[in-house]
């Protein structure tokens, strides 16, 4: 079990910029979310995939945001024309199908906008 | 929105001395997971209690869930210095597809 991953872990860039992060879940997992989480704050649900079929978008996913899972395996999250409030921590959790499954979360890709 | 309140917000605790955390939510949930996060970090998974469970253990851990009062605990018995941490209470809501709310968390420091 070699646990969720997440590149890259820090991002830096500039206001208008679009960065794009990648998420690998655990292999047999089948549902995939991505949380932010900003300073002194708990993590906040943004959408979640069930295999390659994105379920359920939270209203903090603005336009800007996009988020697919391709061959239901890894999956990305684009921030498009960055700004500063997009500044936090981007978590990915992995779980197996079904009510009552621990989410596994990564590490987080911290990012920075100037 | 954020559906968790833990409390205390902030707990400094002596090596070996038992911390205890509360957590409330306000709708009816499907189970209840506490986390904890390094400054810094991901969230490690400590324990998962179900709504028709009113208490599990692992290891120094001890969790209890009332689902009456819509409040669960946590209690960190010995604890280390290894234990500082920010700790999170996140619930699965009945019906909302296994997304996870979470409170704002509690931070941890045990001194040695």
């Amino acid at each position: 079990d070699t646990g969720v991953s997440q590149n890259p872990r820090h991002k830096i860039t500039k206001r208008g910029q679009n960065v794009t992060f990648r998420c690998d879940p655990i292999s047999e997992h089948n549902r995939l979310y991505w949380y932010r989480q900003t300073l002194g704050q708990g993590p906040e649900f943004l959408t979640y995939f069930q295999n390659e079929a994105q379920l359920e978008k939270s209203r903090l996913l603005s336009d800007r945001f996009s988020a697919e899972r391709p061959k239901g395996s890894f999956s990305t999250l684009e921030i498009q024309r960055t700004e500063q409030g997009d500044s936090a921590m981007y978590l990915c959790a992995s779980s197996r199908t079904g009510g009552g499954k621990t989410q596994y979360f990564g590490p987080g890709t911290r990012l920075l906008v100037l | 929105s954020q559906q968790g309140e833990e409390d205390p917000q902030a707990l400094s605790i002596q090596e070996g001395e038992n911390a205890t955390m509360n957590c409330s939510y306000k709708t009816s949930i499907n189970n209840l997971q506490w986390y904890r996060q390094n400054s810094g970090r991901g969230l490690v998974h400590l324990i998962l209690i179900r709504s028709n469970e009113r208490e599990k253990h692992s290891g120094r851990l001890r969790v209890t869930l009332d689902t009456s009062k819509k409040s669960s605990s946590l209690l960190i018995t010995a604890s280390r210095a290894a234990d500082t941490a920010s700790y999170f209470c996140a619930t699965d809501r009945t019906g909302a597809n296994s997304k996870l709310t979470f409170g704002k968390g509690i931070t941890l420091s045990v001194r040695p």
